[in-house]
């Protein structure tokens, strides 16, 4: 399976846990973008990078989180000191191109369930 | 500020029927737009994608149309059968996606 793959698809954690979540996306693509999705909602903007370099982030995204692509290839999306709030599906998505306008194809989620 | 809404937030079509799922968006400089299917504990999948430099364009019993006038697309389903059931998703597709609300299809048999 050539997609792109989300590591873990569920976690569970108490409040005031940290937790990561693994993106790894299609081969060769050089963009790589964060969504969350809460029930009910259309996913929303996180952030993304450009081979290694973190171009954009949402005002979601607040100081607890961070996101890395050392390598331009795997990214991860760590949330410290975890909040209720928190609780929703984090998706990854990744495309082929440079120029912003192309189709971004997404994984399967990380459902992360905050106590 | 970006905007991209659907219009209804559930639609119920018999199988064999055709679905039409509507969306408007608000940013008329908005030239690039991809639909998404989401099924339960799913990521979304791609379906089909229009640019502005287009009406219309079709899939595998896929149509999307684009009305830059009343700046409104729509996607329509041919012979609509139960695994098309899910949550659809028009997005706005600049440096990043911007996603209505979605509309759920449920297939009556």
């Amino acid at each position: 399976d050539t997609g792109v793959s989300q590591n873990p698809r569920h976690k569970i954690t108490k409040r005031g846990q940290n937790v990561t979540f693994r993106c790894d996306p299609i081969s060769e693509h050089n963009r790589l973008y964060w969504y969350r999705q809460t029930l009910g909602q259309g996913p929303e903007f996180l952030t993304y990078f450009q081979n290694e370099a973190q171009l954009e982030k949402s005002r979601l995204l607040s100081d607890r989180f961070s996101a890395e692509r050392p390598k331009g290839s795997f990214s991860t999306l760590e949330i410290q000191r975890t909040e209720q709030g928190d609780s929703a599906m984090y998706l990854c998505a990744s495309s082929p191109r440079t120029s912003g306008r192309e189709t971004q194809y997404f994984g399967p989620g990380t459902r992360l369930l905050v106590l | 500020g970006e905007s991209v809404g659907l219009h209804l937030p559930t639609l119920s079509v018999q199988e064999g029927d055709n679905s039409i799922i509507n969306c408007a968006y608000s940013n008329s400089a908005s030239d690039y737009f991809i639909w998404y299917k989401q099924e339960s504990g799913k990521g979304p999948q791609f379906i089909i994608d229009i640019r502005s430099n287009m009406d219309k364009r079709q899939g595998q019993r896929v149509t999307v149309l684009l009305n830059k006038t009343v700046k409104h697309l729509s996607l329509q389903i041919a012979a609509t059968q139960p695994g098309d059931s899910a949550v659809y998703f028009c997005a706005e597709a600049a440096q990043k996606l911007v996603f209505g609300q979605g509309t759920r299809l449920t297939i009556n048999p």
